[in-house]
């Protein structure tokens, strides 16, 4: 079975920082990938995915993230942190056969003033 | 509507009742999910259907689970004699196309409490 794993449960950050929320996962295919974002009373929403073309993938309120085959990873990243960053981030996976999606755990995402 | 929605929002049941979760996707999408969202954990996925049909209900994690979709729109969830171990978001996902690649537009959950 496919996993995800997001490294960290919580990340804080100060606004203007950095953000960098981790997700690996375990697949000898290249799978496809996503990046969800669920703002606090809202329903999850799709930040960007990758579906086997450019690595880099760009997606809404500019967050990026890119595909390392090398590592099995799918890290997300934005240049400077917004308060109205804060919401809690999910990664998640298909593959090219079948309908599942595996999602991780979930990264809450604290944006200090 | 304009977006997935679900209810209720908040359903609270006695352990041994049935409950019944219902979905209403984005009007034309083919494709519907079910995620079942424990407290700290990540989605985990229950059912997928393709129009009317559910190709791969390999997530149901026991018989008391089961869901149908009619007229390729609303769905419903059912789980008989709840137990505590089903306290949880349900969340419903649709998409236009066959899932894999397509967004999938997500509902607010059901916030299922068993007592």
């Amino acid at each position: 079975a496919q996993s995800v794993t997001q490294l960290g449960s919580h990340v804080s950050v100060s606004e203007g920082a950095l953000v960098l929320l981790r997700c690996n996962y375990s697949s000898s295919v290249p799978p496809y990938l996503f990046w969800y974002v669920q703002y606090p009373n809202q329903g999850l929403q799709l930040l960007l995915k990758y579906t086997s073309a450019a690595t880099l993938v760009k997606g809404i309120n500019g967050f990026e993230a890119e595909f390392k085959k090398s590592e099995t990873s799918f890290h997300l990243t934005k240049p400077s942190a917004h308060m109205s960053d804060a919401a809690e981030y999910f990664c998640a996976v298909s593959m090219n056969t079948g309908n599942q999606f595996y999602f991780g755990t979930g990264t809450s995402l604290t944006v200090i003033p | 509507g304009a977006g997935v929605s679900q209810s209720p929002s908040n359903k609270v049941t006695e352990k041994g009742k049935d409950v019944e979760l219902r979905c209403d996707p984005i009007s034309g999408h083919t494709a519907l999910y079910w995620y079942r969202q424990r407290l700290g954990q990540g989605l985990e996925f229950l059912i997928y259907f393709q129009g009317n049909s559910a190709p791969d209900k390999s997530g149901l994690p026991s018989d008391r689970f089961s869901a149908e979709r009619t007229g390729e729109s609303v769905s419903t969830l059912t789980i008989q004699r709840t137990q505590q171990e089903d306290s949880a978001v349900y969340l419903c996902a649709s998409s236009f196309g066959n899932g894999r690649t397509d967004t999938q537009y997500f509902g607010p959950g059901t916030r299922l409490t068993v007592l």
